[in-house]
């Protein structure tokens, strides 16, 4: 698949910066929450969830951060490399089969 | 391990022509779903699979069918391709019949429609 959008926000960083992509959702009920990262010609990967009773999740390189209050995800990545280049779009859950997705943000790394 | 099967992986038809998008997933996932993506928009929801047997509309169904042939496999067919529905198209699965934990997609088909 090709990556999202022709005007997608940009985050530019540098290898071995750490690199912070946001997201706002839309839907105070939502309960449920995902990171992927879609790499140019790729279908979209997972990369963390978060369920909405927690406020941080850490994984491998990647924490995920809920503030319910003001409805936003934000997704850190410590020591960004070259290979973490891609789009990154958060997904909530607002119901039943109810996955509504971001438009994304794309990460762009330098060596 | 294949994951979710996704074919073919480029199409390009006519406006009238139709087809058929076929997916399969290895995972013994009991949800299916297919999505489209089009530039500037999140992925959205054109139908989808809680259970083999079961089928329902998402968020932009018009023009597209659906088949859970069995609980590996879930097709989309366009009767009647239209230009509109040129986009990349994605089949996805989830283990939970409530849609509420991550989905493992495919690779993707892109189509354009003439």
């Amino acid at each position: 698949g090709e990556s999202v959008g022709l005007h997608l926000p940009t985050l530019s960083v540098q290898e071995g910066d750490n690199s912070i992509i946001n997201c706002a959702y839309s839907n105070s009920a939502s309960d449920y929450f995902i990171w992927y990262k879609q790499e140019s010609g790729k279908g979209p990967q997972f990369i963390i969830d978060i369920r909405s009773n927690m406020d941080k999740r850490q994984g491998q390189r990647v924490t995920v951060l809920l503030n319910k209050t003001v409805k936003h995800l934000s997704l850190q990545i410590a020591a960004t490399q070259p290979g973490d280049s891609a789009v990154y779009f958060c997904a909530e859950n607002t119901g039943f089969q109810k996955l509504v997705f971001g438009t994304g943000t794309r990460l762009l790394v330098s060596p | 391990n294949a994951g979710v099967t996704q074919t073919p992986k480029f199409q390009v038809l006519k406006t009238g022509q139709s087809m058929t998008l076929q997916c399969a997933q290895d995972m013994n996932h009991n949800s299916m779903y297919w999505y489209r993506q089009d530039p500037g928009m999140g992925l959205r929801l054109i139908y989808y699979s809680a259970s083999e047997g079961t089928t329902d509309k998402g968020e932009v169904p018009n023009g597209y069918n659906v088949s859970r042939l069995n609980k590996r496999e879930f097709s989309l067919r366009l009767e009647s391709a239209a230009p509109s529905q040129t986009s990349v198209y994605f089949c996805a699965s989830s283990p939970n019949p409530q849609g509420n934990e991550k989905l493992f997609f495919g690779s993707g088909t892109q189509l354009s429609v003439l």
